[in-house]
C-alpha cells in the first residue's frame, strides 16, 4: 500500500503565472483535501474532493480551483499567482467522509514560491 | 467560531517528563478532534483522534484529554523523548478540517 505522493517537491513562480500541483492519493481512499500551510502556521483548508465531485470549500478566491480522476488522484490549480501564494501546499486523502474515514494522511507537500 | 485556538505557542521539556498541549474551539458542530505531528519538511502525520463521546484516549505514550462542556482538549506526551521534537497540531472536524496554530516542542536530552 503507498502512501500519499504530491508532484512537483518544489517549485518557483512569477506573480502572475499559473501553477498546477498533483497530488496521488492513498490507495483505498476516494476523498482528497487541499490545505496551504504558510511558514510557522497551521495548515489551512482550500477544498476537497469526494469522488470527482468538490465537496465542500474553504475561504479562497475562485482561482484557486481543482480537480479530482477516476482513479481518485487530484490537481490544484492556482491562477494570476500572487507573492502571498508562497507557502507549502498539501494534499491529504481520506477513506470516506464519516466516522473512521475522516482519518486524513497527508502527502509530503509541495513548497511553491512566488517571486 | 470556526478558529481552534492553541497553547502554548512553543514548549522545551527534559527527556522523560510530560509534554501538554493544549486546545479549545468554539463550535459545537465539530464532532472528531485529532492530532498531528510534523517535522520539518515534512507533511503532518496522524498521532491520535477522539470523539467527543469519550473523556480519554490513549495510544501508547500518547493520551487525548477531552472536556466536551469547556470544549478543550489536550495532548499529553508520556516519557517525553528528543525524537517527539516536532511542531503538533490540533485540528477539529465538523464540515471541514480547523487546524490550530501548532506548538513547536523541544525535549532536551
Amino acid at each position: 500500500e503507498t502512501g500519499v505522493t504530491q508532484s512537483p517537491t518544489h517549485l518557483i513562480k512569477t506573480r502572475g503565472q499559473q501553477v498546477t500541483l498533483r497530488c496521488s492519493s492513498q490507495s483505498g481512499h476516494n476523498t482528497v483535501s487541499w490545505y496551504q500551510q504558510a511558514l510557522g502556521q497551521g495548515p489551512q483548508f482550500i477544498f476537497q474532493y469526494y469522488r470527482e465531485e468538490e465537496n465542500g470549500r474553504g475561504n479562497f478566491p475562485p482561482r484557486f480551483s481543482g480537480l479530482q480522476f477516476p482513479n481518485y488522484s487530484s490537481e490544484l490549480n492556482v491562477n494570476a499567482l500572487e507573492l502571498d501564494d508562497s507557502a507549502l501546499y498539501l494534499c491529504a486523502s481520506s477513506p470516506g467522509l464519516a466516522g473512521v474515514g475522516r482519518e486524513q494522511y497527508f502527502g509530503p507537500g509541495t513548497r511553491l514560491t512566488v517571486t | 467560531q470556526q478558529q481552534v485556538k492553541q497553547s502554548p505557542q512553543s514548549l522545551i521539556v527534559q527527556k522523560g517528563g510530560i509534554s501538554i498541549i493544549n486546545c479549545a474551539y468554539e463550535n459545537t458542530a465539530f464532532d472528531y478532534f485529532p492530532w498531528y505531528q510534523q517535522f520539518p519538511g515534512k507533511g503532518p502525520a496522524l498521532l491520535i483522534a477522539i470523539r467527543p463521546d469519550v473523556s480519554e484516549k490513549k495510544e501508547g505514550r500518547f493520551t487525548i484529554s477531552f472536556n466536551k462542556s469547556a470544549k478543550q482538549f489536550s495532548l499529553h506526551i508520556m516519557d517525553s523523548q528528543p525524537g517527539d521534537s516536532a511542531t503538533y497540531f490540533c485540528a477539529a472536524n465538523g464540515q471541514n478540517f480547523v487546524f490550530g496554530p501548532g506548538t513547536r516542542l523541544s525535549v532536551l536530552p
